[in-house]
């Protein structure tokens, strides 16, 4: 079936230090959409790109969609303890089922 | 409060039993799903179901089993034909639709094999 890669698998930065997942399909994607899971914890959800190379921003977090709607990226800022978790990717194909395939992860660890 | 309930929250499983996992939610959202999550890993899909009495299997549903005779209520029976069983799972629901919704998680249960 459908995959939808992340990379990296994990990352170690320092307090303060920024930090980038990337997630890639080998399908067009409907659109995409970004979660994080604390430790212990179930996903929430942080937003959705629809748009061919869209660009949204929610305080030190920058999420971006490639043009071709093939790959999308989390981009956080100066990065603080309370980012630590693990941030994936849903993709909605378009293959008519609806239904969201997530990516493998990227967990972050942050270092003070 | 509006939410998807999951339970039991942890629950141990002797080999060669089924056990059944509860999942309610009260947001009215017609999709339903199942996730698994191994300790490290992403999520793969198990059931989805896009309206009452309609699912369809995920990428790894063999083992499993669902039911979807109300809209608020999607259980999961683990059979003892799951090899493997021991992980992390995640109940959720959206509105559905073809633009893609927000995908509403419940708290998961653990499930181990003892």
């Amino acid at each position: 079936g459908q995959q939808v890669m992340q990379i990296p698998q994990y990352q170690h930065v320092q307090e303060g230090e920024d930090f980038t997942t990337y997630c890639n399909s080998s399908t067009t994607l409907s659109n995409i959409q970004w979660y994080k899971q604390r430790p212990g914890g179930h996903p929430v959800f942080l937003i959705q790109l629809v748009k061919s190379g869209e660009v949204k921003k929610q305080k030190r977090l920058t999420f971006q969609f490639g043009e071709a709607k093939k790959n999308s990226s989390l981009h956080i800022t100066a990065t603080q303890t309370t980012d630590v978790g693990t941030y994936f990717c849903a993709a909605i194909t378009t293959s008519g089922t609806y239904k969201y395939i997530f990516g493998t992860g990227t967990r972050l660890k942050v270092l003070a | 409060d509006g939410g998807i309930t999951q339970s039991p929250k942890y629950l141990f499983r002797k080999e060669g039993q089924n056990v059944t996992l509860s999942c309610e939610q009260n947001l009215n959202h017609d999709a339903m799903y199942w996730y698994r999550q191994d300790p490290g890993q992403g999520l793969r899909l198990i059931y989805y179901s896009q309206i009452v009495n309609d699912f369809q299997k995920g990428d790894i549903a063999e083992g499993y089993s669902v039911s979807r005779e109300k809209k608020e209520s999607f259980p999961l029976t683990v059979t003892s034909a799951q090899k493997n069983p021991t992980a992390f799972y995640l109940c959720a629901s959206s509105w559905g639709g073809k633009t893609g919704n927000t995908i509403y998680f419940g708290e998961g249960s653990w499930l181990t094999v003892v």
